[in-house]
């Protein structure tokens, strides 16, 4: 059973067009995030829903619009792709009523903008 | 403010010990965490220490921490080849809905 699932798992596409990519997790936690790993493997946080509302948002172009559907949902637009965009792309989720913020990735996405 | 610093890469023989070490600034982080990524995977936890322990051991992995310095280290005894990936550092600061993680340490182990 997986875990946490994201597709696609590899998105190759031009400059300018718009994408999502989906999240789903089935381990129901309350808090979902998206993190961005660049070519160099730094992991850096863009954004964290807690029961469908944003808690964090850290500084993103506003290009990028996160959207959560239900608690086990999140899913990623990307509009006017640009060539910075280029990275791996990963949800992942906690459980808040836990003891740590362990956090359970999914497997990637890895985003090509030609 | 919130940074966690490693060292980038490590190289090892097999069956040598490996430490990877960590600093962390946020004095107020309960939990510190070592994740374990995989080539073209997502990170998973591998192991993590409550911030009122100074050491913990889960099989081959001893984590220590100096809360004074700030200081986490990773150690795996009896390193294999299976072991080479990337180990990030990372802390929970209290009261937020965001883990800080380090660049991430490439462990090479060379057989």
């Amino acid at each position: 059973d997986t875990a946490v699932s994201q597709t696609p798992k590899y998105l190759v596409t031009q400059m300018g067009n718009d994408k999502s990519i989906k999240c789903e997790q089935n381990l129901g936690h309350d808090t979902m995030y998206w993190y961005k790993q660049d070519s160099k493997k730094f992991l850096k946080i863009m954004f964290s829903y807690n029961n469908k509302e944003l808690i964090i948002n850290e500084t993103v172009p506003n290009r990028f619009s996160p959207k959560s559907p239900d608690k086990a949902h999140l899913n990623l637009h990307i509009n006017s792709l640009e060539l910075g965009d280029s990275a791996v792309y990963f949800c992942a989720s906690s459980d808040d009523r836990g003891h740590t913020d362990t956090q359970y990735f999914g497997p990637g996405t890895r985003l090509t903008v030609l | 403010g919130e940074d966690v610093e490693q060292s980038l890469f490590l190289s090892v023989r097999e069956g040598d010990s490996s430490v990877i070490n960590c600093t962390y600034t946020d004095s107020s982080s309960t939990y510190l965490y070592w994740y374990k990524q995989e080539p073209g995977a997502g990170l998973q936890l591998l192991t993590y220490i409550f911030s009122n322990m100074d050491m913990k051991q889960d099989q081959r992995l001893t984590v220590l921490l100096n809360k004074k310095d700030k200081h986490l280290s990773l150690r795996i005894a009896d390193t294999q080849t299976g072991d080479s990936a990337i180990y990030f550092c990372a802390e929970s600061p209290t009261g937020g809905f965001k883990t800080i993680f380090g660049a991430g340490t490439r462990l090479f182990v060379k057989a």
